[in-house]
């Protein structure tokens, strides 16, 4: 079975300072993450997967997520926020090829405040 | 590409009355889909997986005759909420996976359902 926790219902940032959303998982196999954002009302924007291959991945609107194994974390990550960055963020896990579905195990969601 | 509609955004019922709402890839064709419901401010729970021309894989504690699914194309699966009550009112979320490559999901926008 897979889980992931976002240990954080919320984080606060100033427009600028870095962002930083936490997210740690558990899978019996090979993980294969991703992180989505959520705007109120609207589905889920994909911003960057982990399956294979370097650690570092970087993704849609200069945000970037690192892979560590022995952590078994996937926190996403951006130099510089931005207002419009606030919204509600989504890490989830697959367990991957084992699962012939693709079906993903959420987190609970992390809202995010970038104050001017 | 990879683009996933939902149709209606938003409906309003009267308590009793069944809903349908369809999730179509428009661009792709997706041999599953993935039928989500999110509360307020909540994760997403996973409702049930459709692969197309089988029937439904209902998550634990779902009522499969409350929900009917049918994913009757590649590219078109339905949600009905049957005898609607005022507690179905929730946002649905479906998700599209493409044949084959690593399954990832496509989302659609959302439906908005109140059960007045």
């Amino acid at each position: 079975a897979q889980s992931v926790a976002q240990p954080e219902d919320q984080v606060n940032v100033a427009e600028g300072n870095p962002l930083t959303v936490k997210c740690t998982y558990s899978v019996s196999g090979n993980p294969y993450l991703f992180w989505y954002v959520q705007y109120p009302n609207r589905g889920l924007q994909f911003l960057l997967k982990y399956i294979t291959g370097d650690n570092l991945v970087k993704g849609s609107y200069g945000f970037e997520a690192e892979f560590n194994k022995s952590q078994t974390s996937f926190h996403l990550k951006k130099p510089s926020a931005l207002v419009s960055d606030s919204a509600l963020y989504f890490c989830a896990v697959r367990d991957g090829p084992t699962d012939s579905w693709g079906k993903l195990q959420f987190g609970a969601g992390t809202q995010v405040v970038v104050t001017p | 590409g990879a683009v996933v509609s939902q149709h209606p955004s938003r409906v309003i019922c009267k308590s009793g009355t069944s809903v349908k709402i369809e999730c179509r890839s428009l661009d792709f064709q997706a041999t599953t889909m993935f039928w989500y419901r999110q509360f307020p401010k909540k994760s997403l729970m996973l409702m049930a997986t459709s692969n197309e021309g089988s029937k439904a894989t209902y998550e634990q504690g779902v009522e499969k005759d409350k929900f009917l699914i049918n994913h009757a194309s590649l590219t078109l699966s339905t949600l009905t909420v049957t005898s609607a009550h005022p507690e179905d009112s929730s946002f649905y979320i479906c998700s599209a996976s493409l044949s084959g490559g690593d399954n990832e999901q496509f989302f659609g926008p959302g439906t908005r359902l109140t059960v007045l």
